[in-house]
């Protein structure tokens, strides 16, 4: 059975920091493409950020990069989100997900990312 | 950027009638990397469909999708109480992946 369990999400404020956790299993994770998806209340599914698990290629949306580092552990089978510099405008469910392309078969649940003063 | 607008924003059917969904892309999408998700609150995205028609393992037959190059659509053939949720596309070819903004389809 393939499973994707985030964790880490909390309230943090302005300029802070968090680091996100994304535990998987039940798939060949360094095959795969892991992405970071979030989705702001009340608003729409946002692509944030995408690594090939074995870490040998990894893209950003604009609004992230320099702030936010995603990294893989495929010892661990295991995907981070390393977010720094957080604004207002972070806060979302951030979501964890796989494909065997840039497509997600596999999504996690989500973990509530709060920034605010 | 590949802007996905997606109409219309809101469809209230009635269980068994025919949902029309579309997504429009601003500029082609290479190799129709094209895909369709149902997010239904506090769950997790599930992917209905990829490149643009191939569905995805386990989803049932009433879910289609077609088009290609900028006019894309997902066409659920006969509601079901459960098929209410909001839908997304997105395309997977180019970077940053980007998704349209959601169609909420309502069972009356």
């Amino acid at each position: 059975e393939v499973q994707l369990v985030e964790s880490g999400g909390g309230l943090v404020q302005p300029g802070g920091s968090l680091r996100l956790s994304c535990a998987t299993s039940g798939f060949a994770f360094r095959s795969y493409w892991l992405s970071w998806v979030r989705q702001a209340p009340g608003k729409g599914l946002q692509w944030v950020a995408i690594i090939k698990g074995d870490g040998s290629q990894k893209f950003y949306v604009d609004s992230v990069k320099g702030r936010f580092t995603i990294s893989s552990d495929n010892a661990k089978n295991s995907l981070y989100l390393q977010m720094d510099s957080l604004r207002v405008e972070d806060t979302a469910v951030y979501f964890c997900a796989g494909g065997l392309g840039w497509t997600s078969l596999y999504w996690g649940q989500g973990t509530l990312v709060a920034v605010s003063p | 950027e590949i802007v996905l607008t997606q109409s219309p924003g809101t469809l209230s059917l009635s269980p068994g009638e025919r949902a029309i969904l579309s997504c429009r892309a601003s500029q082609s999408v290479t190799n129709n990397f094209l895909a369709w998700f149902q997010h239904k609150p506090g769950q997790a995205p599930r992917l209905l469909i990829d490149d643009a028609s191939t569905r995805a393992t386990g989803i049932p037959d009433r879910f289609s999708g077609s088009g290609s190059g900028t006019d894309f659509t997902l066409i659920i053939s006969s509601l079901d109480p459960e098929d209410s949720a909001v839908y997304y596309c997105q395309q997977c070819a180019h970077l940053p992946l980007t998704f349209g903004q959601g169609t909420k389809v309502e069972i009356k």
